[in-house]
């Protein structure tokens, strides 16, 4: 079946533009995780939502972040007025249970 | 959370058995001990998870020490494709058990 997906997978932004990542979770996933991962760090958290309730931001770097999951599905990360800072691989993951969480390939971000 | 200690690299042969550490000395009663692995430009796999007990499946098996101080993952036939991060997590039960706490794992590079 179809696992997570994100776009667009590249991105390039000038510093100061807003961008908005897309997460799509496995279908009937209820929990949705961001996480921002720097080059050669691991993944850290950012944000939970369970169905369309954020539960948890606490990851979350500023308030130039933002989250929303509206109907429970799909998700989308949003940054404003990016910085030079932003850059890294966004990865999106769902799962259904408390065991596994599977994620996306990720949204690689670079802001010049 | 738990803290863990991975080593940053290991070397294995194709088609030996690849023995990856870690130690959680810290580790409390309720928490898990969590694998997964990142192959390079993709997002994190979940391979296997257990609490005191051994654990086997299709991907790997996990030995947990009595003391639950540190723990294996074993992958029983390492090919090619298994050259990706290791990270091992530990991760509370209960209904704080969401996040994943990832360090910087081992690189396991799987020669041929």
């Amino acid at each position: 079946g179809a696992g997570v997906s994100q776009s667009p997978r590249y991105k390039v932004a000038k510093r100061g533009q807003d961008v908005a990542l897309r997460c799509d979770p496995i279908s009937g996933h209820v929990s949705l995780f961001w996480y921002q991962q720097a080059l050669g760090q691991g993944p850290e958290f950012l944000t939970y939502f369970q169905n369309e309730a954020q539960l948890d931001k606490s990851g979350l770097p500023s308030d130039r972040f933002f989250a929303e999951r509206p109907e429970g599905s799909v998700s989308t990360l949003k940054i404003q007025r990016t910085q030079q800072e932003d850059s890294a691989v966004y990865l999106c993951a769902s799962s259904l249970s408390v065991e596994a969480q599977y994620f996306g390939p990720g949204t690689r971000l670079l802001v010049l | 959370d738990a803290k863990t200690t991975q080593p940053t690299s290991m070397d294995c042969a194709e088609g030996r058995a690849a023995n990856l550490p870690c130690n959680h000395s810290t580790i409390s009663g309720n928490e898990y001990v969590y694998w997964y692995r990142q192959i390079h430009s993709q997002g994190p796999q979940y391979i296997i998870h257990g609490l005191k007990n051994n654990e086997t499946n299709e991907m790997a098996s996990l030995i947990i020490t009595e003391d639950r101080k540190s723990s294996t993952l074993i992958l029983p036939h390492a090919t090619l494709r298994d050259t990706a991060v290791y990270y091992c997590i530990v991760r509370p039960g209960g209904g704080s058990n969401y996040k994943l706490t990832f360090g910087k794992g081992t690189l396991l590079t799987v020669n041929p």
